[in-house]
C-alpha cells in the first residue's frame, strides 16, 4: 500500500517569497491533516480537513497560510508570505476517517528554509 | 489537554531491552495513551496504544500502571533501526481526539 506522499522534500526560499506544499495522502482515507514542526519540537497541528471540508484550523495563521483540498484527495499548502520564523518541516498525515482513536499516517515532510 | 511527561533523552545498547516512561498524572478515565515515533528524517509512525491492560505488537509492548498516572513503552530487544523519538500522546474518545505532541524521549541505540 503506498504511503502519504508530499513534493517538494526541500525547499529554500527567501523571506516575503511566497512557497506551496502538495500532498497526496493513502487512498481512501477521508481526512488529511498539515502539521509544522520546528526544529527539537513535536509537530503541531495547523489544520485538518474531513474530505474537502475544514474541520480544525484554529492554529493556522491565516494571515499568510493558506489550504485547500479540492475534490477531497489531494492537498496544497501555501505560505504568502514567508517570514523567517516558518522554517521548520511541514509534515502531511491521513487518516481513514478522521474519528476517535484513528490512526494517522504520515508522509516524509517538506523541510522549509526561510532565508 | 491532558499532558505527558518524558525525560528528554535515553540511551541504549543494540539487543537489550528499553524501557520508556512515560508520566500522565492527570490522565482523564477516557484518556488512551498512545505512542508514536519519529525516526530521522521521517513523520512520526504509530507504534502502540493502550487503555487499561497491558497491549503488545510486533513493534512493542505498553506496560500501563494500575491508577493509569504512569505507563511504559517496552522495546524488547532494541535494534539500530529502533533510533528515534518517541512521543507519549494522551487521546480521548469524542471531541479529543487529537494527537498533541510533546517534544518526546530522543532514544539512541548503541551498537
Amino acid at each position: 500500500e503506498a504511503g502519504v506522499a508530499q513534493s517538494p522534500r526541500y525547499k529554500i526560499i527567501e523571506k516575503r517569497q511566497s512557497v506551496a506544499f502538495w500532498c497526496n495522502p493513502i487512498s481512501g482515507h477521508a481526512t488529511l491533516y498539515w502539521y509544522q514542526q520546528i526544529l527539537g519540537q513535536g509537530p503541531k497541528l495547523l489544520i485538518q480537513f474531513q474530505n474537502n471540508g475544514v474541520v480544525d484550523d484554529s492554529q493556522l495563521p491565516k494571515d499568510r497560510f493558506s489550504a485547500e483540498r479540492l475534490k477531497g484527495v489531494d492537498s496544497t499548502l501555501k505560505i504568502q508570505p514567508a517570514k523567517l520564523e516558518d522554517s521548520a518541516v511541514y509534515l502531511c498525515a491521513s487518516s481513514l476517517d478522521g474519528r476517535d482513536l484513528d490512526t494517522q499516517y504520515f508522509g516524509p515532510g517538506t523541510r522549509l528554509t526561510v532565508l | 489537554d491532558a499532558k505527558t511527561t518524558q525525560p528528554n533523552s535515553m540511551e541504549s545498547n543494540e539487543e537489550e531491552p528499553v524501557h520508556l516512561p512515560c508520566n500522565h498524572s492527570t490522565i482523564s478515565g477516557t484518556d488512551y495513551i498512545h505512542w508514536y515515533r519519529q525516526l530521522p528524517s521521517q513523520g512520526p509512525e504509530y507504534v502502540i496504544h493502550g487503555l487499561t491492560s497491558n497491549v503488545n505488537n510486533r513493534m512493542a509492548s505498553l506496560a500501563i500502571a494500575e491508577d493509569r498516572k504512569s505507563s511504559t513503552l517496552i522495546l524488547h530487544r532494541a535494534t539500530l533501526r529502533d533510533a528515534a523519538v518517541y512521543y507519549c500522546i494522551l487521546r480521548g474518545g469524542g471531541s479529543n481526539y487529537k494527537l498533541t505532541f510533546g517534544k518526546g524521549t530522543l532514544l539512541t541505540v548503541n551498537p
